[in-house]
């Protein structure tokens, strides 16, 4: 069964700080793994974006990893801000990348 | 930019009326999608279409029927809304081609009551 998990679900972590969001999957044949931000109210966007031949990316303070062959992927955030509290959602593309399975997605919670 | 727009931001509905969630992309987008988002389960795909008057059911369909006339624009139906309908409901685009990236839009807090 295709499916993606995400952990923690939940994160407090205060302003500055480094935080790791995690994310495996068991989707197939894979295609691609994306990860969005999703504030508050708002409608998810697109942060990165990887491919099977790609293991890692970045996106200014966000760096996402990939290893295919264990079948995770990270999103490492850097010299956190209040304006990262979010929900990251992991989502992993098959079957040539249209279809796509959503992971339950990880809330930040920044505090200053 | 893509700019996907959805009607209300905020309904409030009784058991049993029928409810239309509009949803309209200005990017020429093939790809057009009905998620609902509640807390713990993440996105789940209602319905999806690929073309106009073209439409095929995503996991959770029951309860709900959809409607794409145009290219640019995409409806949710509910024939009689039912409490566990209450939901947060989003709507997204993509290209056909490429890396399918899909726009969302802000979505539409529906409450059953």
């Amino acid at each position: 069964k295709n499916q993606v998990e995400q952990s923690p679900q939940s994160l407090i972590i205060l302003e500055g700080k480094n935080c790791t969001l995690q994310c495996n999957y068991t989707v197939s044949p894979f295609s691609n793994l994306r990860w969005y931000k999703q504030d508050t109210g708002r409608g998810p966007v697109s942060l990165t974006i990887m491919t099977f031949s790609e293991n890692t990316k970045s996106n200014g303070r966000y760096t996402a990893t990939l290893d295919a062959d264990t079948k995770q992927s990270s999103l490492h955030i850097t010299a956190s801000q209040l304006s990262d509290s979010a929900s990251y959602i992991c989502v992993v593309s098959h079957t040539g990348g249209f279809k796509t399975i959503f992971g339950a997605g990880t809330r930040l919670f920044v505090k200053a | 930019d893509v700019k996907v727009t959805q009607s209300s931001r905020y309904l409030v509905k009784r058991t049993g009326e029928k409810v239309f969630l509009e949803c309209v992309q200005d990017m020429d987008h093939e790809n057009m999608f009905w998620y609902r988002q509640d807390p713990g389960l993440g996105l789940r795909l209602i319905y999806f279409s690929y073309d106009v008057k073209m439409k095929e059911k995503g996991d959770i369909p029951e309860g709900y029927s959809v409607s794409r006339e145009k290219k640019e624009r995409f409806s949710l139906i509910l024939e009689s809304a039912s409490t566990n309908q209450t939901s947060m409901y989003l709507c997204a685009s993509s290209t056909g081609t490429g890396d399918y990236e899909q726009y969302f839009g802000p979505g539409t807090r529906l409450t059953v009551t």
